[in-house]
């Protein structure tokens, strides 16, 4: 069974600063898939980006990116530039390659300050 | 309405209550899901449809019911209900996950539900 462990509970982070939150995960499937989903407050939960396991390029989404160890089975998000808006919880997620399954990690909570 | 919609947005019930979630997704998917989301917790699949079939039960306790009439549409029966079912209740839903390796899931706004 795969396992998605996201050991940050909490994080903060001034505006326009950076900030990684860390996601590790365990499978026995070489091929499949990770996300990182946000919900912020208003609890609609929506995708910030996701990468193939089969791509070695790290995946980039404007202020969001990724990097993805597969040796190490970790998955950070970096957040560059940090905005107010991102105050959010992130959950990192699993989906083996073929199956519609998501598993989640238990989620960060980010606050971003002024 | 576009995307997932769901009813009520809060419920508050006792135990011996009978009530009802709703979910509706207007993307022209085929496959739906319940999630429940308990604080501090990953969030637990309960229930996959596809095609209006139950594909997937995740030993979910019986006063959980779900029913799926259409591809649009997906309910959560709730009756007897425990304090600890108290949660926020996520529906999702995508493209036919047999299709394709990957199909992204769209997640409604969820119902949070209050088990007194």
């Amino acid at each position: 069974a795969q396992t998605v462990t996201q050991s940050q509970p909490e994080m903060s982070v001034q505006e326009a600063e950076t900030v990684t939150l860390s996601c590790t995960y365990d499978t026995s499937e070489n091929n499949y898939y990770l996300f990182w989903y946000k919900q912020p407050p208003s609890r609609q939960m929506i995708l910030v980006i996701r990468q193939e396991a089969y791509k070695q390029q790290n995946a980039t989404e404007n202020r969001f990116s990724v990097n993805f160890q597969k040796a190490a089975k970790s998955f950070s998000l970096k957040i560059s530039d940090s905005q107010l808006g991102d105050t959010a919880m992130y959950f990192c997620a699993f989906m083996g390659g073929t199956a519609s399954k998501l598993t989640f990690g238990t989620g960060t909570r980010l606050q971003v300050t002024l | 309405e576009t995307g997932v919609t769901q009813t009520p947005r809060h419920l508050v019930m006792g135990m011996t209550n009978k009530k009802s979630l709703k979910c509706e997704q207007h993307l022209g998917h085929n496959a739906m899901y319940w999630y429940k989301q308990s604080a501090k917790k990953p969030l637990e699949l309960m229930f996959v449809y596809n095609f209006k079939e139950q594909t997937e039960n995740n030993s979910v306790p019986s006063r959980f019911s779900p029913e799926c009439p259409n591809s649009s549409h997906l309910f959560l029966h709730l009756h007897t209900l425990q304090p600890e079912d108290s949660a926020l209740y996520l529906c999702a839903s995508s493209q036919d996950p047999g299709e394709s390796s990957y199909n992204e899931q769209f997640f409604g706004p969820g119902t949070r539900l209050t088990v007194l």
